[in-house]
């Protein structure tokens, strides 16, 4: 059974960037699977950020899809050999502080089927 | 942008059905997905392809899909599924989710 877990500063400065990361176990993040980044504002819907696709060839940056309302501001990235994958967002403002989750998805029709419990980054001056 | 539209929030009694719709343009010619997010829990997926349950949800989740409305079903709602529950839709290589639906179950 797939597991994920995110893991960062909970405390990002206003400005500053955010950085997260996923570490997937019991199974291998280069499988052609959608690797995603969704958050949720406090007592608020989902909103997602975006989602990676790598099949492990080296020099391949993968597939990558971004919301375009974040587009500009958002990266995220795959470490095959660490079997994690990556989210950074810059230029972050109070709306950026949000319940973070990693969560694991076969692509269209299929949904994401496996999440992480999600971790809570708050900007603040 | 495109935007999947959900009440706020719904209230039945257990045992009964509940129903909780999902709006978008032409949402019919997309796929649709649900998850339950119990509180301070991570979502779930319960739905996927408009109306496939993956394996370990129950029968009494069910899902149908017209022109421009998805909805989901919960025949005999039990208090367990007192949750959120959100719809999501693929806009070409975007993904977009519904506001969410809170279920009371009282």
């Amino acid at each position: 059974q797939v597991q994920l877990q995110e893991s960062g500063p909970g405390l990002v400065k206003t400005s500053g960037t955010l950085s997260l990361s996923c570490a997937v176990s019991g199974g291998s993040i280069a499988s052609n699977k959608w690797w995603s980044w969704v958050r949720q504002t406090p007592g608020k819907g989902l909103e997602w950020i975006g989602e990676i696709s790598h099949d492990g060839r080296v020099w391949h940056s993968g597939r990558i899809n971004y919301n375009p309302s974040l587009k500009g501001r958002v990266t995220i990235s795959i470490d095959n050999s660490k079997n994690q994958f990556s989210l950074t967002l810059t230029s972050v403002t109070a709306a950026d502080t949000a319940v973070y989750y990693c969560s694991r998805g076969s692509g269209k029709p299929f949904g994401y089927d496996n999440w992480g419990q999600g971790t809570l980054v708050t900007v603040s001056s | 942008s495109y935007e999947l539209t959900q009440p706020t929030s719904v209230s039945v009694s257990p045992g009964q059905t509940t129903t909780i719709t999902c709006s978008g343009d032409k949402l019919g010619d997309k796929y649709t997905c649900w998850y339950q997010q119990r509180p301070g829990q991570s979502p779930v997926l319960v739905i996927y392809q408009d109306s496939k349950r993956p394996s370990g949800i129950p029968e009494r989740f069910s899902a149908s899909i017209s022109a421009d409305t998805a909805t989901l079903t919960i025949t005999g709602t039990q208090t367990m599924d007192e949750a959120d529950y959100y719809c999501q839709a693929w806009d070409s290589s975007t993904v977009i989710f519904g506001g969410g639906t809170k279920l009371t179950v009282l």
